[in-house]
């Protein structure tokens, strides 16, 4: 079945520091695939998503180019803040909408002053 | 944008209660929601998905007598989890599709569930 690997936390970045969280999957066909974010207590929102491959999505400073050689969807940003500091989800979804997914384990980032 | 809403967001109650959960969707028809429920630093595992008027379909594993999804209007579904023991604590979170089934999954907040 369909999966997604995420790179295990917690990750601890002092503020300004450069951010990459792996994120590799298996599925069959042409997934599309997403980044959503997880606020201490809250649910998930939609960070970004990219639908096919070489595509790059981005938001808030966030990035991730669908790279389907590598089957890896990788979330970088150049610079990070102490309020990025939450909990980060790669999916995958069979559709362009992303209304069944899977989910990655998750991985924390924890962001210092 | 897609607003969905969860309440209650923290309930503590004793074991054998039964709970009730909401999720409303505000300004759009969902004809279909999800149950998620997530482990202390873990994922979000799928429980169950719900279409407004029909049974919902749950997931392998799931008991359907135990976690009790009623979605009886396109904007709201509700979870009760049923005489309540302490193994199901946990965060529950909903999520809501409109018509469509290109429409992306808007999440509610959650609902972290304590049972004594």
């Amino acid at each position: 079945g369909d999966s997604v690997t995420q790179m295990e936390g917690p990750v601890t970045l002092s503020e300004e520091a450069f951010l990459t969280i792996n994120c590799t999957y298996t599925a069959t066909g042409y997934p599309s695939l997403f980044w959503y974010v997880q606020y201490p207590g809250e649910g998930l929102q939609l960070l970004l998503k990219a639908t096919k491959a070489d595509d790059k999505g981005s938001n808030k400073g966030f990035e991730a180019t669908y790279r389907k050689e590598t089957t890896s969807f990788h979330l970088e940003k150049g610079s990070v803040q102490v309020s990025d500091s939450a909990v980060y989800f790669c999916a995958l979804s069979k559709n362009n909408a992303g209304n069944m997914l899977t989910f990655g384990g998750g991985t924390r980032l924890m962001v210092k002053p | 944008g897609a607003v969905v809403s969860q309440h209650p967001s923290w309930v503590i109650c004793k074991s054998g209660t039964s709970v009730k959960i909401e999720c409303r969707s505000l300004d759009f028809q969902a004809t279909t929601m999800f149950w998620y429920r997530q482990f202390p630093k873990q994922s979000l595992m799928l429980m169950a998905t719900s279409n407004e008027g029909s049974k919902a379909t749950y997931e392998q594993g799931v008991e359907k007598d135990k976690f009790l999804i009623n979605h009886a209007s396109l904007t709201l579904s509700t979870l009760t989890v049923t005489s309540a023991h302490p193994e199901d604590s946990s965060f529950y979170i909903c999520s809501a599709r409109d018509t469509g089934i290109s429409q992306p999954q808007h999440f509610g907040d959650g609902t972290r569930l304590s049972i004594l």
